[in-house]
């Protein structure tokens, strides 16, 4: 079953503007990741906030954790179209075993 | 270093039919995963692997067998592919656990392999 459930499906915005997705899953974590995928790649990768953090940030991107309200959000700043790609969160569950439990994701659309 | 490599990228299989699916790494991760990506239904995770000689199933293990003989590389098998199958199969590989640390760290992506079943 999904664990993360990204909001929303689908976001299209111009260049230059923000884009903000959401992602809630329903157990205890020990950490949530969010991972981009470009058309026709594997995921990649960008940041991974630890369940005892509320923020963090990495160039461009800034990821937010509400463990009490078991949700998530990743913040693109200033898109530009090489942004265009799939988002997915991902959590590891607390006693879930080695593994992540990958939502359905957020496709972006950045346009000129 | 290459990171995660798969072999093939593309195939297409009958009904029936069976083939492996080669994935491998170079970074001297322990733990390797194998996943499949349906429009909509975004990453599934089939079988897993913390270490060679050892493997787990995941979410969605029917159909589907895998073997971990050397640390750097892990094989999906299907024995007899059916159209339900038909799927982008993707391989991933993380650190081992630290410090006694169960937490799960950064996965690195192969990219992919593109499977259709007639």
């Amino acid at each position: 079953s999904q664990q993360g459930e990204e909001d929303p499906q689908a976001l299209s915005i111009q260049e230059g503007e923000n884009a903000t997705m959401n992602c809630s899953y329903k157990t205890s974590i020990n950490n949530l990741q969010w991972y981009r995928q470009n058309s026709g790649r594997g995921l990649v990768h960008l940041i991974l906030i630890r369940s005892n953090e509320r923020e963090k940030h990495s160039g461009r991107l800034r990821v937010t954790l509400d463990t009490s309200k078991k949700s998530s959000s990743l913040l693109i700043t200033a898109s530009r179209a090489a942004d265009t790609a799939s988002y997915f969160c991902a959590t590891d569950e607390t006693g879930g075993g080695n593994k992540l439990t990958f939502g359905t994701g957020t496709q972006l659309k950045v346009e000129l | 270093n290459a990171g995660v490599t798969q072999t093939p990228k593309f195939r297409v299989l009958k009904t029936g039919q069976s083939m492996t699916l080669l994935c491998a790494q170079d970074m001297n991760h322990e733990y390797m995963y194998w996943y499949r990506q349906d429009p909509g239904m975004g990453l599934r995770l089939i079988h897993y692997s913390v270490g060679e000689g050892t493997t787990a199933k995941g979410e969605v293990p029917d159909g589907y067998n895998v073997s971990r003989l050397k640390k750097q590389n892990f094989l999906l098998g299907l024995e007899s592919a059916a159209p339900s199958q038909t799927s982008v199969y993707f391989c991933a590989s993380s650190y081992p656990i630290r410090g006694g640390s169960s937490f799960q760290e950064t996965q690195y992506f192969g990219p992919g392999t593109r499977l259709l079943v007639l």
